[in-house]
């Protein structure tokens, strides 16, 4: 069965360093999102992407947040100066439209 | 804004049948959706209502009245292996399907 795929599954930064998490949407799929997951918390929409650019976005999503399909298979997400505030798990998801999203098993991301 | 409210946690017996509901205050609506989650991982699709009324799949139906903003999750013989939490998400847009989600039933089955 066709999954969505994350790497890493975690990562270690410091405050301040630039971060690039990687997703590998189902392949037939043409929407693709990330979503947070602060400790205990509920899960946050950050993006959604759709024929190369961004159709929604929320407010969490911030210039120091951007997203890039830069091939026919990824797609990243990149936070350009890490805060403690964003440590969380982060999923990627895919959907063939406007219906179920497949969520990926996550990246979790600490900020020391 | 949008809001999506559904109880923080629910404890049922194995065997039973457990009902857990979500209302929701939503700026539109194109579809409600319930999402299982396992403790450390990622939320996997369950059910996915856009017309009111009863969608039933294996033990798992779910229920949606767009006019009271209401939906339920209905879990059937219930296993141990149900225990987790369950995620009411809505789309509350036709434009970038995105999924705003509550805060989770965190549902403990006991034998």
């Amino acid at each position: 069965e066709p999954e969505v795929t994350q790497t890493p599954s975690h990562q270690v930064t410091q405050m301040g360093q630039e971060v690039i998490l990687r997703c590998v949407p189902i392949s037939n799929h043409l929407y693709f999102y990330w979503y947070r997951q602060i400790l205990g918390q509920k899960v946050e929409f950050l993006v959604s992407f759709y024929n190369n650019e961004i159709s929604e976005k929320s407010e969490i999503f911030d210039d120091q947040f951007s997203v890039e399909r830069p091939d026919g298979s990824n797609f990243t997400l990149k936070i350009r100066s890490t805060k403690l505030e964003d440590s969380a798990m982060y999923f990627c998801a895919s959907s063939e439209g406007n219906n179920e999203q497949f969520f990926g098993p996550g990246t979790r991301l600490t900020v020391l | 804004g949008q809001n999506i409210d559904q109880p923080t946690e629910m404890t049922a017996t194995e065997g039973a049948i457990v009902q857990i509901n979500c209302t929701y205050q939503t700026s539109g609506f194109n579809g409600l959706f319930w999402y299982q989650q396992h403790a450390g991982e990622a939320p996997t699709f369950l059910s996915y209502n856009v017309l009111d009324g009863l969608e039933e799949k294996g033990r798992f139906s779910s229920f949606l009245s767009r006019s009271k903003g209401y939906s339920y999750l209905l879990l059937k013989e219930l296993q141990m292996k149900d225990s987790a939490s369950y995620l009411c998400a809505v789309d509350p847009n036709n434009a970038g399907n995105m999924l705003t989600f509550g805060g989770g039933t965190r549902l403990m089955v006991k034998p």
